[in-house]
């Protein structure tokens, strides 16, 4: 069953940049979607970000459309999250899960523990 | 592109069977057989119930169920079980912008 490990949450400043980690145990990582979903505390899930397998393809959420990047390194296994221009509201957890196949029509069948974001002054 | 909407909270005895809906639109669940179900326990990470509509992954018990009608797909846990109190959300590919949306989580209680 694959790992998926996240890393790169702290504490930062509005208006401030993260980049975030996912390193996949699967050495076939370039043939899935991958995804990042955060739950702010106490709040549901909510989804971010979308990349596909050979990464040709990335898709983002309303609300953070122009301030993050998804990105992969598929010779590494490891999904990556660029957050730029942070605010308060994009404190919560980040999830990285792995679709079961190449697109993000499949579902999330494999998550990460998260790791947390906190945006405040 | 709002949340799916599904009910806030849901309770039910040990045994009973209890059905949280999960209600989109027709660039979402109405227009794909895409919709998931995910658990959450607390301080846990989802866990995929269901899949395309009705499809349950390896290891998921089969009193786990799901079906769709129109823009409105559900989740019916039978037999329910302590082990079932926790945090359910729907989620369905869309066609309207972004890619995914996620349902608004419904609490499962166990009586």
């Amino acid at each position: 069953e694959v790992q998926l490990m996240e890393s790169g949450g702290g504490l930062v400043q509005p208006g401030g940049s993260l980049r975030l980690s996912c390193a996949a145990s699967e050495i076939t990582f370039s043939n899935y979607a991958m995804t990042w979903v955060r739950q702010a505390p106490g709040k549901g899930l909510e989804w971010v970000s979308t990349m596909n397998g050979s990464g040709g393809s990335s898709y983002y959420a309303d609300s953070v459309k122009g301030r993050f990047t998804i990105s992969r390194d598929n010779s590494k296994s490891t999904l990556y999250l660029q957050m730029n221009s942070l605010r308060a509201e994009d404190t919560a957890l980040y999830y990285c899960a792995k679709h079961t196949g190449y697109s993000g029509s499949h579902p999330l069948a494999f998550w990460g523990q998260g790791t947390l974001v906190t945006v405040s002054s | 592109q709002s949340a799916l909407t599904q009910p806030a909270s849901v309770s039910g005895s040990p045994g009973q069977s209890i059905t949280i809906s999960c209600t989109g639109t027709s660039s979402d669940v109405g227009a794909y057989n895409y919709v998931s179900w995910y658990q959450q326990h607390p301080g846990k990470a989802p866990k995929l119930l269901i899949y395309d509509v009705s499809n349950r992954p390896s290891g998921v018990p089969d009193r786990f169920s799901g079906s769709k009608s129109g823009n409105t797909a559900s989740l019916t846990i039978s037999g329910l079980q302590a082990d079932d109190e926790a945090d359910y959300y729907c989620s369905s590919y869309t066609s309207s912008g972004p890619l995914y949306v996620f349902g608004t989580g419904t609490k499962v209680t166990v009586l």
